[in-house]
């Protein structure tokens, strides 16, 4: 059973519509989680990663995590056709290794 | 800073044949990561090391796959008699904190 649960596995928001990804871990051993984004045809790049209860933002995007039920959530609103990509979510144990999860492909639709 | 560098970026390999894959981490990085990725299973951790030495390979297939970290600068995963079932993106990324991919190496066993 895959440790990191990211739902839903697809989405379609319009451009300029607010997208919401989720992402939860089963393994109660992590302590970080952090958000890729893999654009077609490229390798993942780190968009935005949290460690403590709350919220954080940085621009159009803003995570949540709500470390008692090991959820987080990426935001996205403003959404660009840029943004249509693939998103990773990752739980981390404090040894570098990550456990990914299957991903969620977000189109933005013009 | 060139970022995660690996070589061949495609490989095409016949049933049988050996395929050796190359990494260069980013200097200073400490972790480095091996993965693949396929449309059907998405990513899949296969190896790590830190500091050079062999963490965790339990992602490897045991028979046909290993991977080396002769030193700092470079990393190889080697995979012996290749099946069509090896055709994949093997990424490999570099890690102090955050992990940095690199472009990754398309395999394709015919």
């Amino acid at each position: 059973q895959q440790k990191v649960q990211q739902s839903p596995e697809s989405l379609i928001v319009p451009e300029g519509g607010m997208a919401s990804l989720n992402c939860t871990s089963s393994d109660r051993n992590v302590d970080y989680f952090w958000w890729y984004r893999q654009h077609s045809g490229k390798s993942p790049k780190m968009l935005m990663s949290i460690f403590s209860n709350g919220e954080k933002e940085e621009g159009r995007f803003t995570v949540h995590l709500n470390k008692a039920s090991l959820h987080t959530s990426l935001h996205i609103r403003d959404s660009q056709p840029s943004d249509s990509a693939l998103y990773l979510c990752a739980a981390a144990h404090s040894n570098y290794q990550l456990i990914w999860g299957s991903g969620t492909k977000l189109i933005i639709k013009p | 800073n060139a970022g995660v560098i690996q070589t061949p970026r495609h490989k095409v390999t016949g049933k049988g044949q050996e395929a050796t894959l190359w990494c260069e981490p980013i200097s200073g990085h400490s972790a480095v990561f091996w993965y693949r990725q396929t449309i059907v299973q998405g990513l899949e951790f296969l190896t790590y090391f830190r500091n050079q030495a062999p963490i965790d390979d339990s992602g490897m297939p045991k028979e046909r796959f290993s991977a080396q970290m002769p030193n700092q600068s470079h990393s190889t995963l080697k995979i012996q008699s290749t099946q069509p079932q090896d055709s994949a993106v093997y990424l490999c990324a570099s890690s102090l904190d955050e992990q940095y991919f690199g472009p990754g190496t398309r395999l394709t066993v015919l």
